[in-house]
């Protein structure tokens, strides 16, 4: 069983959708990070959280630390959203980090 | 502020040969590391450094040697490449929060890549 799985692994919805991607895990970690890879590549960090809830834009992270579950949100997609996004945990006992394989979103006008 | 910069950014290279893949960060981040990432497999972890004069082995390190020399500087070398090193390279850097006590996390900034071809 992996450390980290994200659900789900591909996403297709209409533009102005809400979408959830989650992550859930089963190591102690200290921190979660949430990124975003276009299909040009480049990696972007969208957040890193440690508890609670964090906002940007459209964008919204949640963590339970005791469920050892963490979600994405975006409001109002956009195609410009289609990306792969990527969860990954930070182990608290070694400091190292432990990748989801992502969540392939494709956004349809 | 550059940020983290990889070199070269594609890159072909015959069986046999070698080559040497520099990340560098300009954020005076103590943590950089090398990843690579196969379709399917998402990121993997190869070597990371935890400070100048650094390294440690991460998930799949066979084949690749780093070194870490300057703290701005993480250097991945490929002795002898093999088709199966075919892959895209991200090197990546951060502050953790832990090096100086606080316990507080920073964000990861990752390089744009290096698309590595092993014919």
């Amino acid at each position: 069983k992996n450390e980290v799985e994200q659900s789900p692994q591909n996403l297709t919805a209409q533009e102005g959708e809400f979408i959830t991607i989650n992550c859930s895990y089963s190591v102690g970690i200290s921190a979660l990070h949430w990124l975003q890879q276009h299909p040009g590549g480049g990696i972007v960090s969208l957040f890193m959280l440690s508890s609670g809830k964090k906002k940007h834009g459209r964008l919204i992270a949640t963590i339970n630390i005791q469920e050892k579950h963490s979600s994405l949100h975006i409001t109002a997609s956009h195609p410009r959203d289609s990306a792969v996004y990527i969860c990954a945990v930070i182990v608290d006992s070694n400091y190292q980090l432990i990748w989801g394989a992502g969540t392939k979103l494709i956004i349809k006008p | 502020n550059a940020g983290v910069t990889q070199t070269p950014k594609f890159r072909v290279l015959k069986t046999g040969q070698s080559m040497t893949l520099l990340c560098a960060q300009d954020m005076n981040h103590e943590y950089m590391y090398w990843y690579r990432q196969d379709p399917g497999m998402g990121l993997r972890l190869i070597h990371y450094s935890v400070g100048e004069g650094t390294t440690a082995k991460g998930e799949v390190p066979d084949g690749y040697n780093v070194s870490r020399l300057k703290k701005q500087n993480f250097l991945l070398g490929l002795e002898s490449a093999a088709p199966s090193q075919t892959s895209v390279y991200f090197c990546a850097s951060s502050y953790w929060g832990r090096v100086v006590g606080t316990g507080m996390n920073t964000e990861a900034f990752f390089g744009q890549g290096t698309r590595l071809t092993v014919v």
